[in-house]
């Protein structure tokens, strides 16, 4: 299994610009984040995932859009790139035991820089 | 709401010191708790997690920690630190229910020869 799988891994954008952060996991996972890092606040949900079709906000949603027409893949949009949203991302993805959400596992990180 | 405090954004030891990151929560729920680990420019690998079960939890590489209700902490500690150790520790809570995890502001850990 390769797990979580992140492309690009480092990005440049000028301010305004658009681009998609790709995310694909080969768990058979339902439940798939996003997440961006910040120096000195930790890692914040943007967005997340239930299963294909199912989408909800997490705790900074503004400027991103995602959509989860697979399992595998959980791609996080940036419409109009902005300064503030210069980052690291991460993706992640974790399974059910028994019900209860398991593990999550994160992928290698996207590093954006917004000029 | 759920929350997660880390006491001491950089912690510094000696090569074979004992290794103690601080880390509180708050749950209105019985939560579960996550201790990950950062090395630079990589993602975030799972050390260790409590869902319930035993109150002590062994992780990888050496670490443990003790759930603690009665002081809402998850402390991680190792009896003798490494070099390989220097990295950025994060505790996160989640409620076992979703996907969503609260992390800490994280604790950036240096050991010296």
């Amino acid at each position: 299994n390769a797990g979580v799988t992140q492309t690009p891994k480092f990005q440049v954008l000028k301010t305004g610009q658009s681009m998609t952060l790709q995310c694909a996991q080969d768990m058979n996972h339902e439940y798939m984040s996003w997440y961006r890092q910040d120096p000195g606040m930790g890692l914040r949900l943007i967005h997340y995932s239930v299963g294909a079709g199912i989408t909800d906000q997490g705790e900074v949603p503004n400027g991103y859009n995602v959509s989860r027409s697979t399992t595998e893949d959980f791609p996080l949009r940036l419409l109009s790139a902005a300064p503030s949203q210069t980052s690291v991302y991460f993706c992640a993805s974790s399974g059910r035991d028994r019900g209860r959400v398991e593990t999550q596992y994160f992928g290698p990180g996207t590093r954006l820089l917004v000029l | 709401a759920q929350s997660v405090t880390q006491l001491g954004s950089h912690v510094s030891v000696s090569e074979g010191a004992l290794v103690l990151l601080r880390c509180n929560y708050s749950s209105s729920v019985p939560p579960y708790l996550f201790w990950y680990v950062q090395y630079p420019n990589q993602g975030l690998q799972l050390l260790l997690k409590y869902t319930s079960a035993a109150t002590l939890v062994k992780g990888i590489n050496g670490f443990e920690a003790e759930f603690k209700k009665s002081e809402t902490s998850f402390h991680l500690t190792k009896p003798s630190a490494h070099m390989s150790d220097a990295a950025e520790y994060f505790c996160a809570v989640s409620d076992g229910n979703t996907d969503k995890l609260i992390f800490g502001t994280g604790t950036r850990l240096q050991v010296f020869p």
